[in-house]
C-alpha cells in the first residue's frame, strides 16, 4: 500500500516569493494533516482536513498560509510571500476514518524541504 | 500552557545496549501519550502508545513506561540495532471530542546515535 506522496522534496526560494506544497493521501483517509517541522522541533500542527473541510485551522498564520482539499483527497498547502522565518520541513499525515480512540493514527509523509533564503 | 519535552537531547549507545529516552509532560490531565521515530528525511512512524490506566506497555524490543505521579513516561530499546538511530518524539493528543481531536503536541526530540 502506497504511503502519503508528498512533493516537491526540496525547495528553495527567495524571501517574498510564493511556494506551494502537494500532499497526496493514504486512499480511504479522510482526514489530512499539515504540519510544520522546524529544525530540532517536533512537528507542529498546522490545519487539520476532515475530507474537504478544514476543521481545525487555528495555528495557521492566514495571513501568508493558505491550504485547500478541494475534493476531500489532495491537498495543497500555500505560502504567500514566504519569509525567512518560514524555513522548515513541512510533512502532511493522514488517518482514517474513526480507527482508534482517543487518536486516529497519523500516517506522515517524507516532508518537503523548504528553505528560504 | 501544555508542554510535552525531553530531558535529553541526545543518546549515544553501542549496538546491542538498551537504550532509554525519557520525556517529561506537564498536563496533569493529559491521558494518552505516543512515542514516534523519525529517520532523517523521512516522517515520523509511529512506535508504540500507552494510555494513562497502564503503567507499561511491551512491543517488539521497545517498551513504554508511565509514571502519571512525575508526569514522565520513558521508552526503552531492547538491544539496541544501527536501524534504530533517529529521532525519537513522545506526542500527546488533548482529549477526544471538539475541533482539538486528532491534534498531537510533540515534544522537542532526541537524537539516538547507534554506533557498530
Amino acid at each position: 500500500e502506497a504511503g502519503v506522496v508528498q512533493s516537491p522534496r526540496y525547495k528553495i526560494i527567495e524571501k517574498k516569493q510564493p511556494v506551494a506544497f502537494w500532499c497526496n493521501p493514504i486512499s480511504g483517509h479522510n482526514t489530512l494533516y499539515w504540519y510544520r517541522q522546524n529544525l530540532g522541533q517536533g512537528p507542529e500542527l498546522l490545519i487539520r482536513y476532515e475530507n474537504e473541510e478544514a476543521v481545525d485551522d487555528s495555528q495557521l498564520p492566514k495571513d501568508r498560509f493558505s491550504a485547500e482539499r478541494l475534493k476531500g483527497v489532495d491537498s495543497t498547502l500555500k505560502i504567500q510571500p514566504a519569509e525567512l522565518g518560514d524555513s522548515a520541513v513541512y510533512l502532511c499525515a493522514s488517518s482514517a476514518p474513526g480507527a482508534g480512540w482517543p487518536y486516529n493514527e497519523q500516517f506522515f509523509g517524507p516532508g518537503t524541504r523548504l528553505t528560504v533564503l | 500552557g501544555e508542554s510535552v519535552g525531553l530531558h535529553l537531547p541526545t543518546l549515544s549507545v553501542q549496538e546491542g545496549d538498551n537504550s532509554i529516552i525519557n520525556c517529561a509532560y506537564s498536563n496533569s490531565a493529559s491521558d494518552y501519550f505516543i512515542w514516534y521515530k523519525q529517520e532523517s528525511g523521512k516522517g515520523p512512524q509511529f512506535i508504540i502508545d500507552i494510555r494513562s490506566n497502564m503503567d507499561k506497555r511491551q512491543g517488539q524490543r521497545v517498551t513504554v513506561l508511565l509514571n502519571k505521579t512525575v508526569k514522565h513516561l520513558s521508552l526503552q530499546i531492547a538491544a539496541t540495532q544501527p536501524g534504530d538511530s533517529a529521532v525519537y518524539f513522545c506526542a500527546h493528543p488533548p482529549d477526544a471530542g471538539g475541533t482539538s481531536y486528532g491534534k498531537l503536541t510533540f515534544g522537542q526530540g532526541t537524537i539516538l546515535t547507534v554506533h557498530p
